[in-house]
């Protein structure tokens, strides 16, 4: 089985500031791994996904995550929030064990100030 | 995700009342499921179909039912709602053409029981 756990329910970046939101993993087999936004009233939105290969992920709206099996992360990261980077953001994963059962980290609610 | 379609959109509901939610897609996909998303615990599965004739309980499907009316159409049931089944339900689609095969979410049904 495997979990997902997102550090920080909220986080509040400036205008212009790098945005990180910080995900571990747990996995007893190779994971996949997933970004996804929750814009409001809306469903989820894959932002960008982790297969095995290049660690360094890049997504839509420049959003881009690092994996680390090292570290058992896959943070999320952007140099530079817009207003539209307001949304809540979900961290997810499966395995070859769990083939198309998506878990869910608790969600990091992001606020951007002007 | 227009592709997937979710009704209704809001529902409120008394207690012991049976409710149905509807999911249609048009994006052809054979795999579906059932999420709700309850703040501070991220989306759990009820319910996920591979096909007409599979369908397979998900982490928390005591008092839910499902139905697979076609390869376009999952329905979700409450039999008998309780209050603690509000919550925002998100019906998704998956190609489940490889282990990393992303999510498609439609809108989403906020479910209030009274």
């Amino acid at each position: 089985a495997q979990s997902v756990t997102q550090l920080g329910s909220h986080v509040s970046v400036s205008e212009g500031a790098l945005v990180l939101l910080r995900c571990n993993y747990s996995s007893s087999v190779p994971p996949y791994l997933f970004w996804y936004v929750q814009y409001p009233n809306q469903g989820l939105q894959l932002l960008l996904k982790y297969t095995t290969g290049a660690t360094l992920v890049k997504g839509i709206n420049g959003f881009e995550a690092e994996f680390k099996k090292s570290e058992t992360s896959f943070h999320l990261t952007k140099p530079s929030a817009h207003m539209s980077d307001a949304a809540e953001y979900f961290c997810a994963v499966t395995a070859t064990d769990s083939w198309g059962k998506l878990q869910f980290g608790a969600g990091t609610q992001v606020v951007v100030t002007p | 995700d227009a592709d997937v379609t979710q009704t209704p959109r809001n529902r409120i509901t008394k207690t012991g009342k049976r409710i149905m939610l509807e999911c249609s897609q048009t994006k052809g996909h054979d795999r579906m499921y059932w999420y709700r998303q309850d703040p501070g615990l991220g989306l759990r599965l009820i319910y996920y179909s591979f096909d007409v004739k599979d369908i397979n309980k998900g982490e928390i499907s005591d008092g839910y039912s499902v139905s697979r009316q076609a390869q376009a159409k999952f329905s979700l049931s409450l039999e008998s709602a309780i209050p603690n089944q509000t919550a925002l339900y998100f019906c998704a689609t998956s190609d489940g053409s490889s282990y990393n095969s992303p999510l498609h979410f439609g809108n989403g049904t906020r479910l209030t029981v009274t």
